[in-house]
C-alpha cells in the first residue's frame, strides 16, 4: 500500500484559501488519491478523489501533477467550521471490487478568526 | 437519514468480558469496514468485506473476529476484551467501480476496557 506524507498542522486565517500537500512517492499504476475531512468525536467524510491533472467539487479542489507524486488540496476562503483534520489517502485496489484505504495521521487544520 | 448506523455509540467493558458492535448501511453498498481509531491518530483498518460472503484481515485483526451477517450488516466481535481495545471503533461501507473510494462512515463506537 502507498504511504503517504503531508503536515501535521496548519494554520490559517478565515477567508484565506488553503492548500495542503501530500506526498506519495510509490503511488502506484491503478492507484486513487482521496481526502478525507473528520471533525471531532465524527468518522471522516469523503471530501474529494482523483487520477490525476484537476478535479474540482463543490466543497474543494484536488490538484495532481503528472508524475501522481504528490496531490494538493485546496480549500478555497475557508471559514472557522472548516478546522478539522484532513487525511490524504492513496486508494489501492484490493481485488473482488474494493479498493482498500490506509489512513495516516492527517493534517489538523485550524482557522484562525 | 440515509447512511451507516452503529449501536451501541458508547460501551464499557471489563477485561476478558465479550461485545459484538453492530452496523448496518442502507445504501446497498457492496464492501464494508471496521477501523479503530486511537487518541491522536489515524484510523487503522481491522477487517473488510468486499462483498457478501467474504471478510478479510486488515492491519490490525488480533482480537477481533467480523461477520457479514447479509449486504447491509457487518458485525465486529471482541471474543476477551483487552485494554489495549480501547478506542473508537468506526464503520464504513463503499460502492462500486469509481465510487469504491467515497466510504460513508458510522459516528463510530466509543469502547473502554477497564
Amino acid at each position: 500500500l502507498a504511504k503517504t506524507t503531508q503536515p501535521i498542522s496548519m494554520d490559517s486565517y478565515e477567508g484565506q484559501e488553503v492548500n495542503i500537500t501530500c506526498s506519495h512517492n510509490n503511488i502506484a499504476t491503478n492507484d486513487y488519491i482521496t481526502w478525507y475531512q473528520q471533525f471531532p468525536s465524527q468518522g471522516p467524510r469523503f471530501i474529494i478523489q482523483g487520477y490525476k491533472t484537476k478535479v474540482t467539487n463543490e466543497v474543494a479542489s484536488l490538484f495532481i501533477p503528472a508524475d501522481r507524486k504528490s496531490s494538493t488540496l485546496s480549500l478555497p476562503r475557508v471559514s472557522l467550521s472548516d478546522t478539522a483534520v484532513y487525511y490524504c489517502l492513496v486508494g489501492t485496489y484490493s481485488g473482488a471490487g474494493s479498493y482498500q484505504l490506509t489512513f495516516g495521521k492527517g493534517t489538523k487544520l485550524s482557522v484562525i478568526p | 437519514n440515509a447512511g451507516v448506523t452503529q449501536t451501541p455509540k458508547f460501551q464499557v467493558l471489563k477485561t476478558g468480558q465479550s461485545m459484538t458492535l453492530q452496523c448496518a448501511q442502507d445504501m446497498n453498498h457492496n464492501s464494508m469496514y471496521w477501523y479503530r481509531q486511537d487518541p491522536g491518530m489515524g484510523l487503522r483498518l481491522i477487517y473488510y468485506s468486499a462483498s457478501e460472503g467474504t471478510t478479510d484481515k486488515g492491519e490490525v485483526p488480533n482480537g477481533y473476529n467480523v461477520s457479514r451477517l447479509n449486504k447491509r450488516e457487518f458485525s465486529l466481535r471482541l471474543e476477551s476484551a483487552a485494554p489495549s481495545q480501547t478506542s473508537v471503533y468506526f464503520c464504513a461501507s463503499s460502492g462500486r467501480g469509481r465510487f469504491q473510494l467515497g466510504y460513508t462512515f458510522g459516528s463510530g463506537t466509543r469502547l473502554t476496557v477497564v
